[in-house]
């Protein structure tokens, strides 16, 4: 079946880095683009990042740009976020989740729709 | 800067209609995702595309779209439909993903 496990999550200082990791199974991992999504502690969804099917379109939530990077490894299925600098307002639950219901259209451009979610991996910066 | 408007709370009694609006500038040109958070899990997709309903998602669920409003409507809820709901686009450029800031539904 379709699966999204995260993992990497843990305790970190402020200052230091961290890198996550989501490894996909049950689908054509290669074909899709993908998202890193937080949410901190009693607080809603905020998108992180997307990487495109073939890793050549990367975008960034401006609350991360510049410390962040998303990069995934299709001969892998694997998907990873580079978390620097970090600091206590990074403290959250990261998702993958997989740009299933995503696409392009004429009318609208580019758009993106998350149809599966890993279960998340913790991050708390202390 | 770009923002997706939903209420903090909706409340209904079971068997009631729950409608919870999601408006933004930009969405009549782009598509609306909604999804449904319950405490301590993922996130789950219930609508796609405005109006789309994604396979194993019951009837009840249902999307629309009117301007700049797109409203999340379930019919006959149910105690099990209590949850987060969140909205979710895409900016024009195709560059960044929004969510809306989160409804939470209670079922009386």
């Amino acid at each position: 079946q379709v699966q999204l496990v995260e993992s990497g999550g843990g305790v970190v200082q402020p200052g230091r880095s961290l890198t996550l990791s989501c490894a996909a199974s049950g689908f054509t991992f290669s074909r899709l683009a993908m998202h890193w999504v937080r949410q901190a502690p009693g607080k809603g969804l905020e998108w992180v990042a997307l990487i495109s099917y073939d890793g050549s379109r990367k975008y960034y939530a401006d609350s991360v740009k510049g410390r962040v990077t998303i990069s995934r490894d299709n001969s892998k299925n694997t998907l990873h976020l580079e978390m620097r600098s970090l600091s206590s307002e990074d403290t959250a639950v990261y998702y993958c989740a997989r740009d299933g219901a995503g696409g392009y259209n004429s009318v609208f451009g580019y758009f993106y729709g998350m149809d599966v979610w890993g279960q998340g991996t913790t991050v708390t910066v202390s | 800067s770009y923002e997706l408007t939903q209420p903090p709370s909706v409340s209904v009694s079971p068997g009631q209609t729950a409608r919870i609006a999601c408006s933004g500038d930009t969405l009549p040109k782009q598509y609306v995702f909604w999804y449904q958070q319950k405490p301590g899990q993922a996130p789950i997709l219930v609508i796609y595309k405005d109006t789309e309903r994604p396979s194993g998602i019951p009837e009840r669920f249902s999307g629309s779209t009117s301007g700049t409003t797109v409203t999340l409507t379930i019919s006959g809820v149910q105690a099990e439909d209590t949850a987060d709901y969140y909205c979710q686009s895409t900016d024009s450029s195709g560059s960044h993903v929004l969510f809306g800031g989160r409804t939470k539904l209670t079922v009386l």
